[in-house]
């Protein structure tokens, strides 16, 4: 059974970067699923934040290009998110998880990682 | 772009059936998924595809599609069901994942 665990700090200044990292047991980032960011900003819905696939491929929500990168480290079986340049607006709980789609059109996120809140503070 | 918009609220009396839909262009050409999140709780998968459920989410959760609109149905609310519903798919022109606003689903 596959599980993700984001670590990271919880607390970040202004004008820093986040970074978080999420741990994959049970499973293999190398597989053949997306693995995922996703921020859930209070007061306000779910944001898909990018994936990264094949280790190295990614693909970035628009509004958030220009200041993120996401990563593999396969030899750790881990994923990371590092996002430039924060304001009290990143504040939100981050989760990483799996994405899985198929060209028959079936898309899925399971499993989530518990979740890490992150406040943006000076 | 393929937004996908979800009512923001919805209530449902102990053990009635409501529906949860969520409406987007995308969902022509991709499923929806659903999931429910509880308060300090993660996203929660419950429904995907056509109509299935992962293992162990009870079958009084049930999804449906007719052309642009999602719909997860609850058979018989219960009170432990009471919690926000999001929607999710995929963007019909990029590889980018989308989600609905979320409804917050209130059981009487």
């Amino acid at each position: 059974q596959v599980q993700l665990q984001e670590s990271g700090p919880g607390l970040v200044r202004p004008s820093q970067t986040l970074s978080l990292t999420c741990t994959v047991s049970g499973g293999s980032i190398s597989s053949a699923y997306y693995w995922t960011w996703i921020r859930h900003l209070p007061g306000k819905g779910l944001e898909w934040m990018g994936y990264v696939f094949s280790s190295a491929t990614t693909y970035y929500n628009p509004s958030l290009k220009s200041r993120l990168i996401i990563s593999a480290d396969t030899s750790k079986n881990q994923f990371s998110l590092k996002l430039s340049s924060v304001t009290a607006a990143d504040t939100a709980v981050y989760y990483c998880a799996r994405y899985y789609y198929d060209s028959s059109g079936v898309n899925w996120i399971d499993p989530w990682g518990q979740g890490t809140l992150v406040t943006v503070s000076s | 772009s393929s937004e996908l918009t979800q009512d923001p609220a919805v209530s449902v009396a102990l053990g009635q059936t409501v529906s949860v839909t969520c409406q987007g262009d995308g969902l022509r050409a991709f499923y929806a998924s659903w999931y429910q999140r509880k308060p300090g709780q993660a996203p929660l998968l419950i429904i995907f595809g056509t109509n299935n459920r992962p293992s162990g989410i009870p079958d009084r959760f049930s999804g449906s599609t007719s052309g642009d609109t999602a719909s997860l149905t609850i058979s018989g609310a219960q009170a432990e069901d009471e919690a926000d519903y999001y929607c999710q798919s995929r963007d019909i022109t990029s590889a980018h994942l989308v989600f609905g606003g979320g409804t917050k689903l209130t059981v009487l």
